[in-house]
């Protein structure tokens, strides 16, 4: 079945120590979307690629980078982990069209910093 | 940043009640989506809705959208135990954006 994975589903760091989150979907899509959840609220977008093209939020932390080598695979790289960076990672993709744009997730990275 | 607000914030109701939530938008949109997340786990996309459509049933669910009033609701009908989970509105807005509402926390009762 077509889906998006997420590795490893718990990742256990470091306060300062790089980690690096991993997101591959075989839906094809050309839109791969990173999102961090804090419990009980809302997913919150850190960036977004559309094929290539790097989308960043405003808000998003330096300390969090992304990479997208092809279209199958997506990382996010946190460069030093704070306390305030545990929390669930989620990987989304969407198809590109212009009044569509349903996403799917993967099952989320649970990050714990210690 | 956040766009949506949902109410309420959390819902308990007895199996086989209908459930209402309710999210509002503050900026244009092309689509409102709602999705379910169960604890710990990632969101599943339960509906969209375009922003020329006023009302879209998908078996238990119906959603509607006031573009006027930038609100939208969600009803899930004859509730199961198995709803239990948290409900989430999300727009898109520009350049593939889409923005994630507070969430309503539905609990139901066996």
């Amino acid at each position: 079945d077509a889906m998006v994975i997420q590795n490893p589903r718990y990742q256990v760091t470091q306060f300062g120590k790089p980690v690096t989150l991993s997101c591959s979907q075989t839906l094809n899509h050309n839109v791969m979307y990173w999102y961090q959840q804090k419990s009980s609220q809302a997913p919150k977008l850190l960036f977004h690629y559309y094929d290539k093209d790097f989308n960043n939020e405003a808000d998003t932390p330096d300390n969090f980078q992304s990479r997208r080598p092809n279209t199958s695979f997506c990382f996010l790289d946190i460069r030093s982990p704070g306390l305030g960076d545990a929390a669930m990672y989620l990987c989304a993709t969407s198809s590109r069209g212009w009044q569509e744009h349903e996403q799917f997730f993967g099952p989320g990275t649970r990050l714990t910093v210690l | 940043s956040q766009q949506g607000e949902e109410d309420p914030q959390a819902l308990s109701i007895q199996e086989g009640e209908n459930a209402t939530m309710n999210c509002s938008y503050k900026t244009s949109i092309n689509n409102l989506q709602w999705y379910r997340q169960n604890s710990g786990r990632g969101l599943v996309h339960l509906i969209l809705i375009r922003s020329n459509e006023r009302e879209k049933h998908s078996g238990r669910l119906r959603v509607t959208l006031d573009t006027s009033k930038k609100s939208s609701s969600l009803l899930i009908t004859a509730s199961r135990a198995a709803d239990t989970a948290s409900y989430f509105c999300a727009t898109l807005i520009l350049n593939n954006d889409m923005r994630f509402g507070a969430g309503t926390r539905l609990t139901v009762k066996p």
